[in-house]
């Protein structure tokens, strides 16, 4: 079955970095677009960035431009967030998410928690 | 890139219908057909229960059907559940080629 598994959160200092990885299995990853969510504690979801199923191109929410940088490895089936210059409003479980193709996201990971505190 | 404005919550008895309202701008909601819904129970990831205003992915139950009209969506659930407790959110494409939430609604069967 399609599954995106995610890995490398933890907890890390403010204006730190940190890099989630989310490898996926049981698609062909590189015909899929890909996404990044994250959620605050008891907070709602917040899109973060998608790069195109091609590398071509890539978008980044307000809140994160200029600090964070999706990447994607198709030979490892794997997108990359590299997330640097940390706040603790970046603290949340964040979530890879596979484009339907229709600007949906039909299949997610299970999240991996990010936690910016000094 | 404001978040789209859902209700905070709604409420149903077992059997009856609710709809959850989502509203944004024409630069989003009200300029593409690229609306999508989401259901999420504590603890868990997102699950897709409509996408492009009204169509419904494989497994998801007729009782869900979407809609728009002008800048706002609606998420119908009929025949309330039990196990349809959890919260809501609706998705948008935007002009910026960026992408957008809801609020998110939380439902609460009575």
């Amino acid at each position: 079955q399609v599954q995106l598994v995610e890995s490398g959160g933890g907890v890390v200092q403010p204006g730190g970095s940190l890099r989630l990885s989310c490898t996926a299995s049981g698609l062909t990853f590189s015909k899929h677009g890909m996404h990044w969510v994250r959620q605050a504690p008891g907070k709602g979801l917040e899109w973060v960035t998608f790069i195109r199923y091609d590398g071509s191109n890539k978008y980044y929410a307000d809140s994160v431009k200029g600090r964070f940088t999706i990447s994607r490895d198709d030979s490892k089936n794997t997108v990359y967030l590299q997330m640097n210059s940390l706040r603790a409003e970046d603290t949340a479980v964040y979530y890879c998410a596979k484009d339907k193709g229709t600007t949906a996201y039909d299949i997610w990971g299970q999240g991996t928690m990010v936690t910016v505190s000094s | 890139q404001s978040a789209l404005t859902q209700p905070a919550s709604v409420s149903g008895s077992p059997g009856q219908s609710i709809t959850i309202s989502c509203t944004g701008t024409s630069s989003d909601v009200g300029g593409y057909n690229s609306v999508s819904w989401y259901q999420q129970h504590p603890g868990k990831a997102p699950k897709l229960m409509i996408y492009d205003v009204s169509k419904r992915p494989s497994g998801v139950s007729n009782r869900f059907s979407g809609s728009k009209s002008g800048n706002t969506a609606s998420l119908t659930i009929s025949g309330l559940q039990a196990e349809e407790e959890a919260d809501y959110y609706c998705s948008s494409y935007t002009s910026s080629s960026t992408y957008v939430f809801g609020t998110g609604t939380k439902v609460t069967v009575l």
